[in-house]
């Protein structure tokens, strides 16, 4: 089994609907992200939580929420999906003891009509 | 913002040598370098913290110039292996530690053929 897992991995969604993609890990690191990719623009920060009461904005926020249930869960949510926020969605982890290198899942693919 | 990767493509032939750059207008805590094939999560390569210290894979070298924010990736000998997306990601000096968040540059296409 994987050690950072995404669900769903693949979604077709409408305008206008709420999408809620979750992360669960064992990997028992605190720091949990969510990154963005689109084709030729690499892979954009949306938001990271240090630690369940720590959750920080990243650099494309808007649109988006998150929510942090417990040390191994941070879901990401799209309240009103719009068909710009077509992409690839990566949850991701780190550990300080490994200098922040990052665990990523397997990524779920998100197509809004 | 983001860091600026250079060439934006790469095509070797098997046994051909490659250096993949990446710079910051930034100053920076630590740099790392993840490769991504197509359709898959992108995986740890190597880091490289500010102070010289460097982890990570046996058969792929790299550098980072703390004075000019700058990185390189160095791929010897390339296999077919090799071809997938490079990406860097920069970590930012918080004035003795980081902030703990990657900005990744665009990525580099690297393709070797036989």
């Amino acid at each position: 089994d994987a050690d950072v897992t995404q669900t769903p991995r693949n979604r077709i969604t409408k305008t206008g609907k709420r999408i809620m993609l979750e992360c669960s890990q064992t990997k028992g690191h605190d720091r949990m992200y969510w990154y963005r990719q689109d084709p030729g623009l690499g892979l954009q920060l949306i938001y990271y939580s240090f630690d369940v009461k720590d959750i920080n904005k990243g650099e494309i926020s808007d649109g988006y929420s998150v929510s942090r249930q417990a040390q191994a869960k941070f879901s990401l949510s799209l309240e009103s999906a719009i068909p710009n926020q077509t992409a690839l969605y990566f949850c991701a982890t780190s550990d300080l003891s490994r200098a922040g290198e990052l665990f990523f899942g397997e990524g779920s693919r998100l197509t809004v009509l | 913002q983001q860091p600026v990767q250079s060439p934006q493509a790469v095509i070797l032939r098997e046994g051909e040598d490659a250096v993949i750059n990446c710079s910051s207008s930034k100053a920076l805590y630590s740099v790392h370098w993840y490769r991504q094939k197509h359709g898959e999560a992108p995986v740890f390569l190597m880091i490289l913290l500010k102070g010289g210290e460097q982890k990570g894979h046996e058969k792929i070298s790299a550098s980072f110039n703390e004075k000019k924010q700058q990185s390189s990736l160095y791929l010897t000998a390339s296999q077919l292996s090799y071809s997938g997306t490079y990406f860097c990601g920069t970590d930012e000096w918080a004035g003795g530690t980081s902030y703990g968040k990657l900005t990744f540059g665009q990525g580099t296409i690297l393709t070797v053929h036989p």
